[in-house]
Protein backbone atom coordinates (compact mmCIF):
# COMPACT_ATOMS: atom_id res chain seq x y z
CA UNK A 1 0.00 0.00 0.00
CA UNK A 2 0.57 3.53 0.12
CA UNK A 3 2.95 5.28 2.82
CA UNK A 4 4.55 8.55 4.20
CA UNK A 5 7.67 8.49 6.28
CA UNK A 6 9.19 11.86 7.54
CA UNK A 7 11.98 12.00 10.15
CA UNK A 8 10.82 12.30 14.03
CA UNK A 9 10.77 15.26 15.60
CA UNK A 10 10.84 17.41 17.10
CA UNK A 11 13.61 19.25 14.68
CA UNK A 12 15.29 22.49 17.24
CA UNK A 13 16.83 24.87 15.06
CA UNK A 14 17.98 28.81 16.08
CA UNK A 15 16.83 31.23 13.81
CA UNK A 16 19.02 31.54 10.36
CA UNK A 17 20.10 28.10 10.40
CA UNK A 18 19.55 25.66 7.46
CA UNK A 19 16.23 23.27 7.53
CA UNK A 20 16.01 20.03 5.80
CA UNK A 21 12.95 17.41 7.32
CA UNK A 22 13.13 14.04 5.02
CA UNK A 23 9.97 12.35 3.49
CA UNK A 24 10.29 8.91 2.16
CA UNK A 25 7.45 7.67 0.55
CA UNK A 26 5.96 4.08 -0.61
CA UNK A 27 3.87 4.13 -3.50
CA UNK A 28 2.41 2.53 -6.85
CA UNK A 29 2.23 4.16 -9.96
CA UNK A 30 3.29 8.35 -10.00
CA UNK A 31 1.39 10.08 -6.98
CA UNK A 32 1.43 13.53 -6.59
CA UNK A 33 3.56 14.91 -3.54
CA UNK A 34 2.77 17.63 -0.86
CA UNK A 35 3.79 19.21 1.96
CA UNK A 36 1.36 20.85 4.71
CA UNK A 37 1.76 22.80 7.79
CA UNK A 38 0.02 23.46 11.00
CA UNK A 39 1.17 26.34 13.21
CA UNK A 40 -0.34 26.17 16.61
CA UNK A 41 -4.34 25.89 17.16
CA UNK A 42 -4.65 26.29 13.01
CA UNK A 43 -5.70 23.99 10.63
CA UNK A 44 -3.24 22.71 8.04
CA UNK A 45 -2.01 24.53 4.74
CA UNK A 46 -1.01 23.67 1.77
CA UNK A 47 2.78 24.44 1.68
CA UNK A 48 4.00 23.06 -1.50
CA UNK A 49 3.48 20.40 -4.28
CA UNK A 50 5.05 18.45 -6.78
CA UNK A 51 3.57 16.40 -9.44
CA UNK A 52 5.64 14.46 -11.52
CA UNK A 53 9.78 13.37 -10.86
CA UNK A 54 12.19 16.01 -10.64
CA UNK A 55 10.00 18.79 -9.74
CA UNK A 56 10.39 21.34 -7.11
CA UNK A 57 7.94 22.81 -4.97
CA UNK A 58 9.06 26.33 -4.02
CA UNK A 59 6.93 28.55 -1.39
CA UNK A 60 7.83 30.85 1.28
CA UNK A 61 11.42 29.77 1.18
CA UNK A 62 10.81 26.39 1.27
CA UNK A 63 11.54 24.13 -1.28
CA UNK A 64 11.16 20.51 -2.02
CA UNK A 65 12.15 17.95 -5.13
CA UNK A 66 10.40 15.05 -6.22
CA UNK A 67 13.33 12.46 -6.56
CA UNK A 68 11.58 9.35 -8.03
CA UNK A 69 14.91 7.20 -8.04
CA UNK A 70 15.23 7.75 -3.90
CA UNK A 71 10.89 7.83 -3.83
CA UNK A 72 11.87 11.18 -1.56
CA UNK A 73 10.61 14.71 -1.13
CA UNK A 74 12.61 16.39 1.52
CA UNK A 75 11.67 19.79 2.51
CA UNK A 76 14.45 22.44 2.68
CA UNK A 77 14.81 26.10 3.96
CA UNK A 78 17.57 28.12 4.03
CA UNK A 79 17.13 30.49 6.74
CA UNK A 80 14.64 29.34 9.03
CA UNK A 81 12.65 32.19 11.05
CA UNK A 82 10.91 31.89 14.26
CA UNK A 83 7.60 32.21 12.79
CA UNK A 84 8.47 28.72 10.47
CA UNK A 85 7.65 26.90 14.20
CA UNK A 86 4.90 24.52 13.59
CA UNK A 87 4.33 21.21 12.29
CA UNK A 88 5.03 19.93 8.76
CA UNK A 89 3.10 17.16 7.18
CA UNK A 90 4.38 15.26 4.15
CA UNK A 91 1.95 13.59 1.72
CA UNK A 92 0.93 12.00 -1.57
CA UNK A 93 -2.37 11.57 -3.38
CA UNK A 94 -3.62 7.74 -4.34
CA UNK A 95 -6.18 8.49 -6.93
CA UNK A 96 -7.35 12.07 -7.59
CA UNK A 97 -8.48 13.31 -3.90
CA UNK A 98 -7.27 11.12 -0.91
CA UNK A 99 -4.01 12.38 0.79
CA UNK A 100 -2.10 10.21 2.83
CA UNK A 101 0.17 11.71 5.37
CA UNK A 102 3.57 11.23 7.33
CA UNK A 103 3.20 11.50 11.37
CA UNK A 104 4.25 15.07 11.00
CA UNK A 105 7.37 16.70 12.39
CA UNK A 106 7.79 19.67 15.36
CA UNK A 107 9.71 22.23 13.81
CA UNK A 108 10.79 24.28 16.83
CA UNK A 109 13.23 27.66 15.87
CA UNK A 110 14.54 29.50 18.72
CA UNK A 111 15.85 33.35 18.39
CA UNK B 1 -10.77 32.51 1.71
CA UNK B 2 -10.52 28.92 1.62
CA UNK B 3 -11.75 29.09 5.58
CA UNK B 4 -12.72 25.93 6.90
CA UNK B 5 -14.20 26.02 10.78
CA UNK B 6 -14.68 22.98 12.98
CA UNK B 7 -16.92 22.78 16.15
CA UNK B 8 -16.36 22.47 19.12
CA UNK B 9 -13.08 22.85 19.35
CA UNK B 10 -12.84 20.42 22.45
CA UNK B 11 -15.52 17.93 23.80
CA UNK B 12 -15.04 15.51 26.83
CA UNK B 13 -18.02 13.32 27.18
CA UNK B 14 -19.05 10.19 29.02
CA UNK B 15 -18.50 6.80 28.26
CA UNK B 16 -21.70 5.44 25.88
CA UNK B 17 -23.11 9.25 24.96
CA UNK B 18 -22.82 10.33 21.33
CA UNK B 19 -20.90 13.67 20.07
CA UNK B 20 -21.50 15.60 17.44
CA UNK B 21 -18.99 17.94 15.54
CA UNK B 22 -19.74 20.28 12.90
CA UNK B 23 -17.26 21.51 9.94
CA UNK B 24 -18.37 24.16 7.86
CA UNK B 25 -16.63 25.82 5.03
CA UNK B 26 -16.95 29.83 5.55
CA UNK B 27 -16.74 31.33 2.25
CA UNK B 28 -16.83 28.79 -0.23
CA UNK B 29 -19.38 25.71 -1.48
CA UNK B 30 -17.20 22.51 -0.78
CA UNK B 31 -19.07 19.44 -2.77
CA UNK B 32 -16.65 16.96 -0.92
CA UNK B 33 -15.45 17.18 2.97
CA UNK B 34 -13.16 14.28 4.18
CA UNK B 35 -12.78 13.58 7.71
CA UNK B 36 -9.26 12.55 9.27
CA UNK B 37 -8.94 11.07 12.61
CA UNK B 38 -5.13 11.78 13.90
CA UNK B 39 -3.67 9.63 17.17
CA UNK B 40 -1.05 11.72 19.74
CA UNK B 41 2.45 11.40 17.26
CA UNK B 42 0.69 9.67 14.32
CA UNK B 43 -0.31 10.35 11.22
CA UNK B 44 -3.86 11.76 9.88
CA UNK B 45 -5.38 9.00 8.88
CA UNK B 46 -8.57 9.23 6.48
CA UNK B 47 -11.97 8.15 7.68
CA UNK B 48 -14.20 8.83 5.25
CA UNK B 49 -15.45 11.21 2.28
CA UNK B 50 -18.57 12.70 1.83
CA UNK B 51 -20.17 14.37 -1.04
CA UNK B 52 -23.17 16.56 -0.93
CA UNK B 53 -26.24 15.51 -0.56
CA UNK B 54 -24.77 11.43 -0.95
CA UNK B 55 -23.57 8.98 1.11
CA UNK B 56 -20.43 8.86 2.72
CA UNK B 57 -17.34 6.74 1.62
CA UNK B 58 -15.77 5.01 4.56
CA UNK B 59 -12.36 3.93 4.49
CA UNK B 60 -11.93 0.04 5.28
CA UNK B 61 -11.72 -0.51 9.13
CA UNK B 62 -13.97 2.62 9.87
CA UNK B 63 -17.34 1.91 11.63
CA UNK B 64 -19.94 3.20 9.57
CA UNK B 65 -22.63 2.99 12.62
CA UNK B 66 -19.91 4.33 14.38
CA UNK B 67 -18.64 7.44 12.95
CA UNK B 68 -22.25 8.83 11.10
CA UNK B 69 -21.43 11.17 8.64
CA UNK B 70 -24.00 13.99 6.73
CA UNK B 71 -23.05 16.30 4.01
CA UNK B 72 -26.48 17.79 4.03
CA UNK B 73 -25.29 21.38 2.68
CA UNK B 74 -22.38 22.35 0.83
CA UNK B 75 -21.19 24.56 3.59
CA UNK B 76 -21.51 21.76 6.37
CA UNK B 77 -20.63 17.69 7.10
CA UNK B 78 -21.18 16.41 10.45
CA UNK B 79 -19.52 13.19 12.28
CA UNK B 80 -21.43 11.86 14.76
CA UNK B 81 -19.81 9.68 17.32
CA UNK B 82 -22.16 7.39 18.52
CA UNK B 83 -22.02 5.44 21.48
CA UNK B 84 -18.48 6.62 22.40
CA UNK B 85 -15.87 4.84 24.27
CA UNK B 86 -12.78 5.88 25.60
CA UNK B 87 -10.67 4.21 22.46
CA UNK B 88 -12.60 6.81 20.69
CA UNK B 89 -10.46 9.18 22.38
CA UNK B 90 -8.88 11.25 19.84
CA UNK B 91 -8.10 14.39 17.48
CA UNK B 92 -10.63 14.84 14.42
CA UNK B 93 -10.08 16.85 11.69
CA UNK B 94 -12.04 17.82 8.54
CA UNK B 95 -11.11 19.09 5.50
CA UNK B 96 -13.22 21.20 2.61
CA UNK B 97 -12.64 20.76 -1.04
CA UNK B 98 -13.40 23.17 -3.63
CA UNK B 99 -15.15 22.68 -6.78
CA UNK B 100 -17.09 19.50 -8.44
CA UNK B 101 -14.01 17.60 -8.39
CA UNK B 102 -12.43 17.84 -5.41
CA UNK B 103 -8.51 17.59 -6.29
CA UNK B 104 -6.19 17.21 -3.84
CA UNK B 105 -4.53 20.76 -3.78
CA UNK B 106 -7.74 22.44 -3.15
CA UNK B 107 -8.19 20.41 0.48
CA UNK B 108 -8.62 23.24 3.11
CA UNK B 109 -8.65 21.69 6.42
CA UNK B 110 -10.41 22.63 9.72
CA UNK B 111 -8.25 23.43 13.32
CA UNK B 112 -9.11 20.08 14.70
CA UNK B 113 -11.69 18.57 17.20
CA UNK B 114 -10.17 16.79 20.53
CA UNK B 115 -12.54 14.65 22.09
CA UNK B 116 -11.91 12.94 25.38
CA UNK B 117 -14.49 9.82 26.36
CA UNK B 118 -14.28 9.28 29.99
Amino acid sequence: GNSVTQMEGPVTLSEEAFLTINCTYTATGYPSLFWYVQYPGEGLQLLLKATKADDKGSNKGFEATYRKETTSFHLEKGSVQVSDSAVYFCALSRGYSTLTFGKGTMLLVSP
Amino acid sequence: GAVVSQHPSWVICKSGTSVKIECRSLDFQATTMFWYRQFPKQSLMLMATSNEGSKATYEQGVEKDKFLINHASLTLSTLTVTSAHPEDSSFYICSAGRGTSGSTDTQYFGPGTRLTVL
